[in-house]
């Protein structure tokens, strides 16, 4: 499985941005960027995914690096209800890797009021 | 839309008993099923996957089994509970793989084997 190196945790304020990096440098040619979100007791939600483009959505935007070994997910203007664990996963463009989502300790991030 | 439900939301069981939980998709066909399992203060570890009806493919051996027995409804189950087994499973469903598409993960059941 190609792997992500994301900070355990970062902090924001309220209606700031905030921009939550990720590494992948071993990242292959076929594979797409997942960003997913988990609040205590949910289920992860779907934030955003890409493949080499950058992506925007109307939760945040996903900026890819050229060389696609990093990518940062933007969160426009952080509000308390974003506060959750963050993670940045590699999915497979195909074979059997491609149905596993594979999740990492991901970060956490706090909003400060 | 679509939607995934999934029940119960919390489960307390003996050790020993058995268990069955389902998950069921409304809204696409042939969706890419999953459980999740996670542990208290771990990631979320994939148990099983399907692609099919009666396709089922395990990730971890364990006393878990999954089972598809029509195509937007997938069951976990065990026959003898273990301690170990207590964590938050979650199912999933995405489209068919290829895409690069997210994953939709229903709201869990706490399993708590006592």
């Amino acid at each position: 499985d190609a792997k992500t190196t994301q900070p355990n945790s970062m902090e924001s304020n309220e209606e700031e941005p905030v921009h939550l990096p990720c590494n992948h440098s071993t990242i292959s040619g076929t594979d797409y960027i997942h960003w997913y979100r988990q609040l205590p007791s949910q289920g992860p939600e779907y934030v955003i995914h890409g493949l080499t483009s950058n992506v925007n959505n109307r939760m945040a935007s996903l900026a890819i690096a050229e060389d696609r070994k990093s990518s940062t997910l933007i969160l426009h203007r952080a509000t308390l209800r974003d506060a959750a664990v963050y993670y940045c996963i590699l999915r497979e463009g195909s074979g059997a890797g491609s149905y596993q989502l594979t999740f990492g300790k991901g970060t956490k991030l706090s909003v400060i009021p | 839309s679509q939607t995934i439900h999934q029940w119960p939301a919390t489960l307390v069981q003996p050790v020993g008993s058995p268990l069955s939980l389902e998950c069921t998709v409304e809204g696409t066909s042939n969706p890419n099923l999953y459980w999740y399992r996670q542990a208290a203060g771990r990631g979320l570890q994939l148990l099983f996957y399907s692609v099919g009806i009666g396709q089922i493919s395990s990730e971890v051996p364990q006393n878990l089994s999954a089972s598809r027995p029509q195509d937007r409804q997938f069951i976990l189950s065990s026959k003898k509970l273990l301690l170990s087994d207590s964590g938050f499973y979650l199912c999933a469903w995405s489209v068919t793989a290829g895409t690069g598409g997210g994953y939709t993960f229903g709201s869990g059941t706490r399993l708590t084997v006592v």
